[in-house]
């Protein structure tokens, strides 16, 4: 059962545009919503993460946006650069829970 | 402070043998995750330690154990290797009762 569904699988935009990620999840006890970015042959770093109380969070060029009733969260990138080229991953977490179960994870590519 | 370090960082084994990979957890931080991440998805909760015991386990057979020392610090092990176990294997490191995993940069097991 997958309980985080990640699209889309890959994007290319172009340097300056905005990258849009979208997660859905079916677990309601879920309560801690974090994306993740990964370079080839690097571990995952975190970014940004949300939890329900708010729809939105803001960090800099990321954005997080949560829609508790949907039960999605998307991630959005601001004038996208070719260094923000890497896989991203969303994920989720019980309230004090041990295991983040993640998405697929999506390829973006930022061409210049 | 020192992120999380992992070792070693690539390594070929045989199917059937055993295998110990090892976790240093970033300064401070007292719980240890271990997750798979097979090539192209997203990582998986194998399992968490704290205070030297297991605290939760995913869908992972019994021959893939661990192990928390005192300073932290922390093993995974895999008897019996299987062709499906080449993968990237992550440690993350958390405070007790918190959300943040922070992630190493993984160990890349081949098994042949």
């Amino acid at each position: 059962q997958q309980q985080v569904k990640q699209s889309p699988q890959s994007l290319i935009v172009q340097k300056g545009g905005i990258s849009i990620i979208n997660c859905a999840y079916e677990n309601t006890a879920f309560d801690y919503f974090p994306w993740y970015q990964q370079f080839p042959g690097k571990g995952p770093a975190l970014l940004i993460a949300i939890r329900p109380d708010v729809s939105e969070k803001k960090e800099g060029r990321f954005t997080i946006s949560f829609n508790k009733s949907a039960k999605q969260f998307s991630l959005h990138i601001m004038d996208s650069q070719p260094g923000d080229s890497a896989t991203y991953f969303c994920a989720a977490n019980k309230a004090a829970g041990n295991k983040l179960t993640f998405g697929g994870g999506t390829r973006v590519l930022v061409k210049p | 402070e020192t992120g999380v370090t992992q070792s070693p960082t690539h390594l070929i084994k045989t199917r059937g043998q055993q295998v110990t990979l090892r976790c240093s957890s970033q300064s401070g931080h007292n719980t240890v995750s271990w997750y798979q991440q097979a090539l192209g998805q997203g990582p998986q909760f194998i399992f968490q330690y704290y205070r030297e015991e297991e605290n939760g386990r995913g869908n992972f057979p019994p021959r893939f154990s661990g192990l928390q020392f005192p300073n932290y610090s922390s093993e995974l092990n895999v008897n019996a290797l299987e062709l499906d176990d080449s993968a990237l294997y992550l440690c993350a490191s958390s405070l007790a009762h918190s959300d943040e995993q922070y992630f190493g940069p993984g160990t890349r097991l081949t098994v042949t």
